[in-house]
């Protein structure tokens, strides 16, 4: 059974740091890219970085370009963001989400059940 | 940065009638990479149609997506009482990567 299980979110400061984490199993982590995607709360999905499987490649969304850092580790299938700089618009659910990916039952993507991140004073 | 513009915004149905969901690209999007999500109260979205028509697994074949370059369709043809929610268009083939900003299916 694949899982993707999201950690590290909670309360902080505007101008402070957290570091989300994602521990994924039921597939090969070090043969896929991965993606953090968020949900501010009432509203839509938006993307915020990307990593290909080595970790080569990585980009980010604007809103959080310089401020986040995404980064995994093969070796712990495990996947991570960086929060720095804090704001009250970063305020969310984060999501780690895998690209699509075939398996024996078929083709479909995998989803983390979200980490609440409140920044407020 | 490619725009997802998804219309309407709410559409009211009822149980049985077909729905029919728009997503227009700001620039052309290679089908490979459009995809469609639904999303209910406290879930994670959960992925129906990728490649723009092809649907993941486990998704009922009342669910299809057509469209390519500009103008993507996501059509459920008789809703199900579990199909009113969220559903958001994805493309994920250029950088960065972008979602419409949601069609609400509700009951009518």
């Amino acid at each position: 059974e694949v899982q993707l299980v999201e950690s590290g979110g909670g309360l902080v400061k505007p101008g402070g740091s957290l570091r989300l984490s994602c521990a994924v199993s039921g597939f090969t982590f070090s043969s896929y890219s991965m993606n953090w995607v968020r949900q501010a709360p009432g509203k839509g999905l938006e993307w915020i970085s990307f990593i290909s499987s080595s970790g080569k490649y990585i980009f980010y969304a604007d809103s959080v370009k310089g401020r986040f850092t995404i980064s995994r580790d093969n070796a712990k299938n495990s996947l991570y963001l960086q929060m720095n700089s804090l704001r009250a618009e970063d305020t969310a659910v984060y999501f780690c989400a895998s690209p699509t990916i075939t398996m024996i039952q078929g083709v479909t993507d995998y989803w983390g059940q979200g980490t609440l991140v409140t920044v407020s004073s | 940065e490619i725009v997802l513009t998804q219309s309407p915004g709410t559409l009211s149905l009822s149980p049985g009638e077909r729905a029919t969901l728009s997503c227009r690209a700001s620039q052309g999007v290679s089908s490979s990479y459009l995809g469609w999500y639904q999303q209910k109260p406290g879930q994670a979205p959960r992925l129906l149609i990728y490649g723009a028509s092809s649907r993941a697994t486990g998704v009922p074949d009342r669910f299809s997506g057509s469209g390519s370059g500009t103008y993507f369709t996501l059509t459920i043809s008789r809703l199900e009482p579990e199909d009113f929610a969220v559903y958001y268009c994805h493309q994920y083939g250029t950088s960065p990567r972008t979602f419409g900003q949601g069609t609400k299916v509700e009951i009518k």
